[in-house]
């Protein structure tokens, strides 16, 4: 059964360090998202992507996140200037039709410290 | 702004007990709403889409249902293997990919 892939599972990195996290969504999808959930409380949209460029962002995702899609298999975050709130569980998914049966990665967990 | 809330916040039943998951939602017009399954440290995992008032879907022991403002998840005869935080979600029609999610039910069932 295909699945979106992340890597890496954790990832922890000090203040005000640059991060990135990747994705490979399912092969044949054209949307792509990225929601992150910080512990206890609800998943959060932060971006979706399409046709190489962002579709939307929600204020969450300020000038401190970039998405890219550097080949045709990886979609990746950029988080430029780590804060500690931006500790949390990022979730890439993809979907083949705008938001129908989205599937889910299985995230990562950053940890700034 | 879109909401979802989802009462309970847990559950716990016994092993055979039927019951139902509720998710109420405001939304200016509903294009699709969504369950999910999340299992602890894990991505959530779709079960349904539902787009209209009265419709219906069964996967298993899970049964979705839909009415304008709000959604059940019923689940029958539930086994320890259902236990998970089950999500609820919406997305608005006009034009927004965004898909606001509730805080979800945790689910126990035992033994």
């Amino acid at each position: 059964e295909p699945e979106v892939t992340q890597t890496p599972s954790h990832q922890v990195t000090q203040m005000g360090q640059e991060v990135i996290l990747r994705c490979v969504p399912i092969s044949n999808h054209l949307y792509f998202y990225w929601y992150r959930q910080i512990l206890g409380q609800k998943v959060e949209f932060l971006v979706s992507f399409y046709n190489n460029e962002i579709s939307e962002k929600s204020e969450i995702f300020d000038d401190q996140f970039s998405v890219e899609r550097p080949d045709g298999s990886n979609f990746t975050l950029k988080i430029r200037s780590t804060k500690l709130e931006d500790s949390a569980m990022y979730f890439c998914a993809s979907s083949s039709i705008m938001n129908t049966e989205a599937f889910f990665g299985q995230g990562t967990r950053l940890t700034v410290v | 702004e879109d909401q979802v809330t989802q009462s309970p916040e847990a559950l716990r039943l016994q092993e055979g007990e039927s019951s139902s998951l509720n998710c109420s939602y405001t939304v200016s017009g509903l294009r699709g709403l969504f369950w999910y399954r999340q299992d602890p440290g894990k991505g959530p995992e779709f079960l349904f889409t539902l787009y209209s008032a009265g419709e219906e879907k069964e996967k298993e022991r899970l049964k979705a249902t839909l009415t304008k403002k709000e959604s059940f998840l019923h689940i029958t005869a539930p086994k320890p293997e259902d236990s998970a935080t089950y999500l609820c979600a919406v997305q608005n029609s006009g034009g927004y990919q965004k898909v606001t999610f509730g805080t979800g039910t945790k689910l126990q069932v035992i033994p």
